[in-house]
Formats: C-alpha cells, structure tokens, sequence
C-alpha cells in the first residue's frame, strides 16, 4: 500500500511568513495526525483528526497555527506568522487506531530564518 | 497524564555486540506500547508494540522486547547490531482506542566497527 505523502520536503522561510504543508495519509485511515519534532526531541502532538473532524488540538498554538482537514483525507498545517523556535520537522501520521500504531510520514523540515 | 522516559540520550555500540535500549512510562492501566525508529532524513517506522498477551515482543529488523509491568518498563533488545540499525529510537505510549501516542525523547544509536 502507499505510504503517507507529505509536502515539501523542505521549506526555508523567514520570520514572520506563512507556511504550509500538506498531507496525504494512507487511503481508508480515519485517524491523522500532526507531530512536531524539535531537533533533539521527541514528536509532540499537534492535533488529531477524526476524519474531518477535529478530536484533540489542545496542544496546538492557535495563535499562529491552523490545520484542516477537508473530505476527511488530506490534510494542511499552517503557520502564520512564524517564529524562529517553529524551526522543526512536522510529521503527518495516519492510523486505523492506536492499537494498529501510526504510520508517518517522512515530514517536513521547516527552517526560520 | 501519560509519560515516557528514555534515559539514555546518546548509546555508542560495536557492530556484532547485543544491545538495549531502555524506555520507562507512566500510565495508570495496561498501557499500548511502541518502538519507533527515524534514519536520519525520514519518518518513523514501526519496530514493535505491545498492548497484551506475551509479555516479551518480537519485531521487524530482529528486534524485541519486553514488558515488565512491575518496573514500568518496555526496554528493547537486539543480540547483534548491525551498522545499519544506527539511527534515533523512540519509545512510545497510548491509551488505546484512537487517543494519541505520547513519545519519549529518543536515542540516538551509534554503531562502531
């Protein structure tokens, strides 16, 4: 089966831009979600979707941050406007549910400058 | 809350020789435990999980581990190393059902001649 697609690979941005990223997951997974991965650490959840519906972003900077998921399959992340500590790798995962585990993406490295 | 301890930032082995990597949680019931593993550049793949039965897991790549309740523990093992299996190891914890996986900070494997 495919894996998760996800886009860019890489994306160089100064401060204060927007930036987007995009997921596919893999077909007929209802669960997605978006990690971010600082340099050094382990992912961090962003926010969980339940097909198009959002199930937990209480982690997620609503501030700058914003994700959707359209038609309950692929999904974007946003960032507007960014600082430098949003500098990371954000990974899309899917699954059929937490018993199955996830599978990633292999993410997005953004880099603010 | 849910939590994942990896005590060992950075682990340094010889080709050939055994390994184990040690990961601790805190979780009130039986929780859904994973091994993950990130080369460098990708996404996370799935090593192994556990969440009943045997309490001792076999995974891809030939590794394993073992779920010891009474030291909250879900350490993992491989008896040779191999120079591909250097890379960044993540432990990680659910509660079941479609909630999220809590990840710990990772290891980072080196592998020597």
């Amino acid at each position: 089966e495919a894996g998760v697609a996800q886009s860019p690979r890489y994306k160089i941005i100064e401060k204060r831009q927007s930036v987007a990223f995009w997921c596919n997951p893999i077909s007929g997974h209802a669960t997605l979600y978006w990690y971010q991965q600082i340099l050094g650490q382990g992912p961090k959840l962003l926010i969980q979707f339940q097909n198009n519906g959002v199930v937990d972003d209480s982690q997620l900077p609503k501030d700058r941050f914003s994700a959707e998921r359209l038609k309950g399959v692929d999904s974007t992340l946003k960032i507007q406007p960014a600082k430098l500590e949003d500098s990371a790798v954000y990974l899309c995962a899917s699954s059929l549910g937490t018993g199955n585990g996830y599978t990633f993406g292999s993410g997005t490295r953004l880099t603010v400058v | 809350a849910q939590s994942v301890t990896q005590p060992d930032i950075h682990i340094t082995v010889s080709e050939g020789a055994s390994l184990e990597l040690r990961c601790n949680y805190s979780y009130g019931a039986t929780p859904y435990l994973f091994w993950y593993v990130q080369s460098p550049g990708q996404g996370l793949q799935l090593l192994l999980k556990y969440f009943s039965g045997d309490t001792l897991v076999q995974g891809i790549k030939g590794f394993e581990a073992e779920f010891k309740r009474s030291q909250s523990s879900f350490n993992l093992r491989k008896p040779s190393v191999h120079w591909s299996d250097a890379a960044e190891y993540f432990c990680a914890v659910g509660e079941g059902g479609n909630t999220p996986l809590v990840f710990g900070k990772g290891t980072r494997l080196s592998v020597i001649a």
